[in-house]
């Protein structure tokens, strides 16, 4: 059973850039959720895929979008990068079965973006 | 909405003291807790959950934590501390509101264990 992966580990961009940071869930996951993590700050959510379509968002402007493909890898997509945008940025998946009532999830590495 | 509080933003203790570190929620309806370590550079790692049944879970490493509904709390514990325990420690809150679980995440607080 392979773990939850991020690439790439670090990311340099310049402000106004767009960057996009992958993940590869957890084998036999079939959701994922991104989160940024500030420095000195705990993980605050960002948005959840489930079955290839957006179930939440967080408190996070329209050009943080994402997407997750038939295989539940995914995708962050972050446009017009500004300053504030540096972070962590962590992906966790878990498995969802209708019913069961909660998501455990597993986290990656992390993707650290800096923008300059 | 719900939130999560870690009133310690660190904590000190020497090897092979019991430790604790304080978590307390606030959440519509039943609260689903969970406590995560993070180590320098890397991801978070799943250590506990409470979701239901016995106020006292056991999880991994030799933590454990316990539920308190009327103090709407989520401390978790440990009996003797190790210096590998020094690290980040965030407790988090979700619920079933809307049917997304989507877990709320507190501060964190940096576990200092001194030989």
């Amino acid at each position: 059973e392979t773990g939850v992966t991020q690439s790439p580990t670090h990311l340099i961009k310049t402000r106004g850039q767009q960057v996009t940071l992958r993940c590869s869930s957890q084998s036999g996951h079939n959701t994922v959720s991104w989160y940024q993590q500030a420095l000195g700050q705990g993980p605050q959510f960002i948005f959840q895929y489930y079955r290839e379509e957006e179930n939440g968002r967080g408190n996070f402007p329209p050009r943080f979008s994402g997407l997750q493909f038939p295989n539940y890898s995914s995708e962050l997509n972050v446009n017009a990068l500004e300053l504030d945008d540096s972070a962590l940025y962590l992906c966790a998946s878990s498995l969802w079965l209708a019913g069961a009532g909660y998501n455990e999830q597993f986290f990656g590495p992390g993707t650290r973006l800096t923008v300059l | 909405a719900q939130s999560v509080a870690q009133p310690e933003d660190q904590v000190n203790v020497a090897e092979g003291n019991p430790l604790t570190v304080k978590c307390t929620y606030s959440v519509s309806g039943n609260p689903y807790l969970f406590w995560y370590v993070q180590y320098p550079n890397r991801g978070l790692q799943f250590l506990l959950k409470y979701i239901t049944g016995d106020n006292l879970v056991k999880g991994s490493y030799g933590f454990e934590a316990e539920f308190n509904k009327s103090q709407t709390s989520f401390h978790l514990k440990k009996p003797s501390a190790l210096v590998s325990d020094s690290a980040l420690y965030f407790c988090a809150v979700s619920s079933p509101s809307g049917g997304s679980y989507i877990p709320t995440f507190g501060r964190g607080t940096s576990l200092i264990v001194h030989p």
